[in-house]
């Protein structure tokens, strides 16, 4: 069981906008930076946001991040086919010596 | 350009050992915390170990603790890790990555933002 709760599955249709929760605790996101990572299958997870909301400067700004509380979300606009993959998000966690933690992963399909 | 290449991965029998390698190039490799991180097969993320830029810290997550230990060689570009009283539990793919620091309005954070493709840790008997 992850520290980080998602919804195991999403789906959009091209052209829509979508968005994945990540639900945690003041221990991390209440307290730390979320990022998000977008993996292939058989690939390496791929940064798509750190701190919150910062974007690398290769990924899109279709893609978009907030967080409120204990609860960080990751939008999707604009919603194209290879946008199909599995989407996970992270944080550190003081509890405890403090370690990083992820969520389980969203699988999103674009129907 | 940033490349972080993983390899020392195979079949090994519970109880055993293996020493994985993660190869940078393309940055400065002392200049940044290293990390360890795995996926079980059909499985989510599970972050495993980092190390500073020294090696004068790191840091196990708890189901690795006293099994897997962290370093590196920053005159080479290496980051290792090595496994011992391996487990079928431990059955994963095996990723190195880079951390990085950001920044807020008055505060530091730091995240993972280069990874390696991964190699293959297989524990059966």
């Amino acid at each position: 069981q992850s520290v980080l709760t998602q919804p195991p599955s999403a789906s959009g249709t091209p052209g829509q906008r979508v968005t994945i929760s990540c639900s945690g605790s003041t221990s991390n996101i209440g307290r730390n930076t979320v990022n998000w990572y977008r993996q292939f299958p058989g690939t390496a997870p791929k940064l798509l946001i750190h701190g919150d909301h910062q974007r690398p400067s290769e990924v899109p700004d279709r893609f978009s991040g907030s967080k409120s509380g204990t609860s960080a979300s990751l939008a999707i606009s604009g919603l194209q086919s290879e946008d199909e993959a599995d989407y996970y998000c992270a944080a550190w966690d003081d509890s405890l010596t403090g370690y990083w933690v992820f969520g389980g992963g969203t699988k999103l399909t674009v129907l | 350009q940033v490349q972080l290449v993983e390899s020392g991965g195979g079949l090994v029998r519970p109880g055993g050992s293996l020493r994985l390698s993660c190869a940078a190039s393309g940055f400065s490799f002392s200049d940044y915390y290293m990390s360890w991180m795995r996926q079980a097969p059909g499985k989510g993320l599970e972050w495993l170990s980092y190390i500073s830029k020294s090696s004068s810290h790191t840091k196990n997550a708890d189901s690795v603790k006293g099994r897997f230990t962290i370093s590196r060689d920053n005159a080479k570009n290496s980051l290792h890790l090595q496994m011992n009283s391996l487990r079928a539990e431990d059955t994963a793919v095996y990723y190195c990555a880079r951390v990085e620091r950001g920044s807020g309005d008055d505060f530091y954070y730091y995240y993972m933002d280069v990874w390696g493709k991964g190699t293959t840790v297989t524990v059966s008997s």
